[in-house]
């Protein structure tokens, strides 16, 4: 059960794109389309941005996207904002016992 | 409205027990498979366990296996961590999370810290 590899931060100016890379194995990631994305604001509960892979949920704005090549899921951020800051997590069904494996996080700032 | 209410964390000593509960309100709660998923302070999220909508099937994350037991109560609408033999690194805000499709979490509680710590 070893943690998805994300990069510990990431950062863009207002108005600029940033992407953020998952990446995993052929049992988890590279394996299944169930790749989830999800935005935490210090001290909140953590807000689903993205699930099956690149499906946006009802009221997260079309400047989210995700995407798959591979083991890798990526997560593309498009006319970045002030409160797209965040940490982003990344998670993925694992074919391993049927379980889910979580991202390192991604500390995201808006310069 | 969807919410999860979690409640039951607190600080307990090294070996100790603890049962945390998630209310759960504004949706069907038989319905939907059920997960406990942690964060320990300043560090990232990690699987716990999920249980499925009749409670007849379980798993659990290796460091938590044999010690945490997953539950449900559905007409109470209500889930359940039984957490045993408490370590310093079970320390986390434990969070209660919906299943809306695979391994997919729309609906998260607030969180309950639990401390294990002398």
């Amino acid at each position: 059960q070893s943690a998805l590899t994300q990069p510990p931060s990431a950062s863009g100016s207002p108005g600029q794109s940033v992407t953020i890379s998952c990446t995993g194995t052929s049992s988890d990631v590279g394996g299944y389309n169930y790749v989830s994305w999800y935005q935490q604001h210090p001290g909140k509960a953590p807000k689903l941005m993205i699930y099956e892979v690149s499906k946006r949920p009802s009221g997260v704005p079309d400047r989210f996207s995700g995407s798959k090549s591979g083991n890798t899921a990526s997560l593309t951020v498009s006319g970045l904002q002030a409160e797209d800051e965040a940490d982003y997590y990344c998670s993925s069904y694992t074919g391993s016992n049927n379980l889910e494996v979580f991202g390192g996080g991604t500390k995201l700032t808006v310069l | 409205e969807v919410q999860l209410v979690e409640s039951g964390g607190g600080l307990v000593q090294p070996g100790g027990s603890l049962r945390l509960s998630c209310a759960a309100s504004g949706f069907t709660f038989s319905g939907y498979w059920m997960h406990w998923v942690r964060q320990a302070p300043g560090k990232g999220l990690v699987w716990v366990s999920r249980i499925n909508s009749d409670g007849s099937s379980r798993s659990y994350a290796d460091s938590v296996k044999g010690r945490f037991t997953i539950s449900r109560d559905n007409a109470k609408k209500t889930l359940y961590l039984q957490m045993n033999s408490l370590r310093a690194e079970d320390t986390a805000v434990y969070y209660c999370a919906r299943e809306v499709s695979i391994r997919t979490h729309d609906y998260w509680g607030q969180g309950t810290l639990v401390t294990v710590s002398s």
